[in-house]
């Protein structure tokens, strides 16, 4: 079965350090793939996606990712990171065919020290 | 463009009620789809309409149903209210280009 993994349950960084968010899928072909972030008691909004072509992909606030086929991982990274973008932040993927029935990780809570 | 809005935002009902929420999805978008995530679960995939015909749908009781309606807007009931379908229940909206746009949430609580 389609499967997201994200190791990492919560994360602290220092405000200005890199950050790197680490997605892991399981499906036998190319899947479209998608990183969400949600503040406390919000909605999910879209940061990126990748469904095909360039494998780094740039998004919203500053955010970039990876797509790997060969590790089958797809990590969200920001070189710099400010203390607005403490949240929760999840990654997703569905299959072709399957619009709207993301499969989503179990997300990583990211805490920004001052 | 106004987001997807759902209402109500909160909701308290007591086991054994029904309850339904409500969606309205960005304006031109056709395709609707329900999520519920709790702690101990995270985000799962309820249903998914499209043009008034599910089109989707995820590995939840029969006591959860949806429907969409002409205008697009989608609604889910929940009958038989059991503590556990306390949760944020999001709806998303798409045009069909693989984005989905999701709304604020309703937080329902079951006592």
């Amino acid at each position: 079965a389609q499967s997201v993994t994200q190791p990492d349950i919560h994360i602290t960084v220092s405000e200005g350090a890199s950050l790197e968010l680490r997605c892991n899928y399981s499906y036998g072909a190319t899947p479209y793939l998608f990183w969400y972030v949600q503040s406390p008691g919000q909605g999910l909004q879209l940061l990126l996606k990748y469904f095909s072509g360039d494998t780094l992909v740039q998004g919203i606030k500053g955010f970039e990712a990876e797509f790997k086929r060969s590790q089958s991982s797809f990590n969200l990274r920001k070189p710099s990171v400010h203390w607005s973008d403490a949240a929760e932040y999840f990654c997703a993927s569905y299959g072709s065919g399957n619009t709207g029935k993301l499969i989503f990780g179990q997300g990583t809570t990211l805490q920004v020290k001052p | 463009k106004a987001g997807v809005t759902q209402t109500p935002r909160y909701l308290i009902k007591t086991r054994g009620q029904q309850v339904t929420l409500s969606c309205s999805p960005i304006s031109g978008h056709r395709s609707v789809s329900w999520y519920q995530q709790t702690p101990g679960q995270g985000l799962q995939f309820l249903f998914e309409y499209f043009s008034e015909t599910q089109r989707n749908k995820g590995n939840f009781p029969g006591r959860f149903s949806g429907r969409q309606f002409s205008n697009s807007r989608s609604e889910m009931n929940v009958s038989t209210l059991e503590l556990g379908d306390s949760a944020l229940y999001l709806c998303a909206s798409t045009t069909g280009d693989e984005k989905l746009f999701f709304g604020s949430g309703t937080q329902l609580s079951v006592l």
